[in-house]
């Protein structure tokens, strides 16, 4: 079975700071990986993806993420955060091809970013 | 842009009462979703629907069960509520495999 592991639950940064929010998948086969974002209030909104090609994938508003295969990671970053990304972060992954359409979430990062 | 819907941003409602929640996407995505999402437990699945009439147990369908008659239309119905269901439940699609789900606002729903 496919699982995802975030290993932060909160994390609380200042304007300016570097951001990496870690996440490490199981699955056993080629994978498409996702971000997902969930402002205060919003619904929940795609902020990069990974299906093949480049490991470094670029998302909206600055963020990037790296595909690590021999790690089973896709970090996420972002060089300088900002108060507006206060936010609740989810990786997920799902195979690729096929049907296999079902996400696995992993159970979410909260980021506070204070002014 | 794709658009999903869900019927009640807020719902309350008692114990033993049937509850029905709705979901409408406009994209024609022949794939839809029910999760529901709780703190620190991230977003978990309830039920998918790969078609009309069509559906797939996710990893959490205990007192749960669903309906889709139309390909734009699923719903997710709670025969009998139970405290334990207060949560917050997010529909999705998604037009073929492994891409893009598309998220409603979700529906906020309470279990006195």
């Amino acid at each position: 079975a496919q699982s995802v592991s975030q290993h932060n639950h909160h994390v609380i940064l200042s304007e300016a700071a570097s951001l990496e929010l870690g996440c490490n998948y199981s699955y056993g086969g080629t994978v498409n990986l996702f971000w997902y974002v969930q402002y205060p209030g919003q619904h929940l909104q795609l902020l990069l993806k990974y299906f093949s090609g480049d490991p470094l994938v670029k998302g909206i508003k600055g963020f990037e993420a790296e595909f690590i295969k021999s790690k089973f990671s896709f970090n996420l970053r972002k060089p300088s955060v900002q108060w507006s990304d206060t936010a609740e972060y989810f990786c997920a992954v799902t195979g690729s091809g096929g049907s296999n359409y079902k996400l696995t979430f992993g159970k979410g990062t909260l980021l506070t970013v204070n002014p | 842009d794709v658009k999903v819907t869900q019927s009640s941003r807020y719902l309350v409602k008692r114990t033993g009462e049937k509850v029905f929640l709705e979901c409408v996407q406009d994209m024609d995505h022949e794939n839809m979703f029910w999760y529901r999402q709780d703190p620190g437990l991230g977003l978990r699945l309830i039920y998918f629907s790969y078609d009309v009439k069509m559906k797939e147990k996710g990893d959490i369908p205990e007192g749960y069960s669903v309906s889709r008659e139309k390909k734009e239309r699923f719903s997710l119905i709670l025969e009998s509520a139970s405290t334990n269901q207060t949560s917050m439940y997010l529909c999705a699609s998604i037009y073929g495999g492994a891409g893009e789900q598309f998220f409603g606002p979700g529906t906020r729903l309470t279990v006195l």
